[in-house]
């Protein structure tokens, strides 16, 4: 167990639609990130907040949108859904950007839009 | 741009039979470099990193990794494999030489046969 919880597990949704993502960062981590696992474009870094600031930006789309809250969990927010949205969504924290130790991930959230 | 090759998409091995497992990454600096397993529904856990130092690293679960960097790779190599060992694994790079904003390969999927 990372530490890293990610909720929900599933999501089905159709497209149009719009869904949050939550995630707890491992305890005393500051720093969250979010990554997309599809089968075309692999892994690939969205975005990442550090103690509620945003701090770096990765291929995330203007459809998407983040945020870390002053207790530090996260949530990713997904809006106007295509079917090329449907994919496994990774929630990962540290210690600190920037560090040498590294990240941790979650179990995921399997977003399907139908 | 960093980046990070696994040539071998799919790998059988038998039980008990060494592995390694190939990895290519294409940075400017020296890079951070890690290896991370993913089970079947589940998350990425970290099974050993690369910053500096000493070019031959240790892992969890009796996995090993050298860092070449005349050749530009990092390969994950374990001396006898477990039927439990079966998973995908990533290879992935620390964008702008750190630990954050990871860039992964494409995964290599490890199958055991009894």
């Amino acid at each position: 167990d990372s530490g890293v919880t990610q909720t929900p597990k599933h999501l089905i949704t159709a497209t149009g639609q719009r869904v949050t993502l939550r995630c707890s960062p491992r305890s005393g981590d500051l720093s969250v990130y979010w990554y997309q696992q599809s089968l075309d474009q692999g892994l690939q870094f969205l975005i990442q907040y550090y103690n509620g600031e945003e701090r770096a930006k990765g291929n995330i789309l203007e459809r998407f949108s983040a945020q870390q809250f002053p207790d530090l969990h996260s949530e990713l927010n997904l809006s106007s859904l295509e079917l090329g949205d449907s994919a496994l969504y990774f929630c990962a924290s540290s210690v600190a950007p920037g560090e040498s130790s590294p990240l941790h991930f979650g179990n995921g959230t399997r977003l399907t839009v139908t | 741009a960093q980046s990070v090759t696994q040539p071998d998409i799919h790998i059988t091995v038998s039980e008990g039979a060494s592995l390694e497992l190939r990895c290519n990454y294409s940075y400017g600096a020296t890079p951070y470099l890690f290896w991370y397993v993913q089970s079947p529904g589940q998350g990425l856990q970290l099974l050993l990193k690369y910053f500096s130092g000493d070019t031959l690293v240790q892992g969890i679960k009796g996995f090993e990794a050298e860092f070449k960097r005349s050749q530009s790779s990092f390969n994950l190599r374990k001396p006898s494999v477990h039927w439990s060992d079966a998973a995908e694994y990533f290879c992935a790079v620390g964008a702008g030489g750190t630990a954050s904003k990871l860039t992964f390969g494409t995964g290599t999927r490890l199958q055991v046969t009894l």
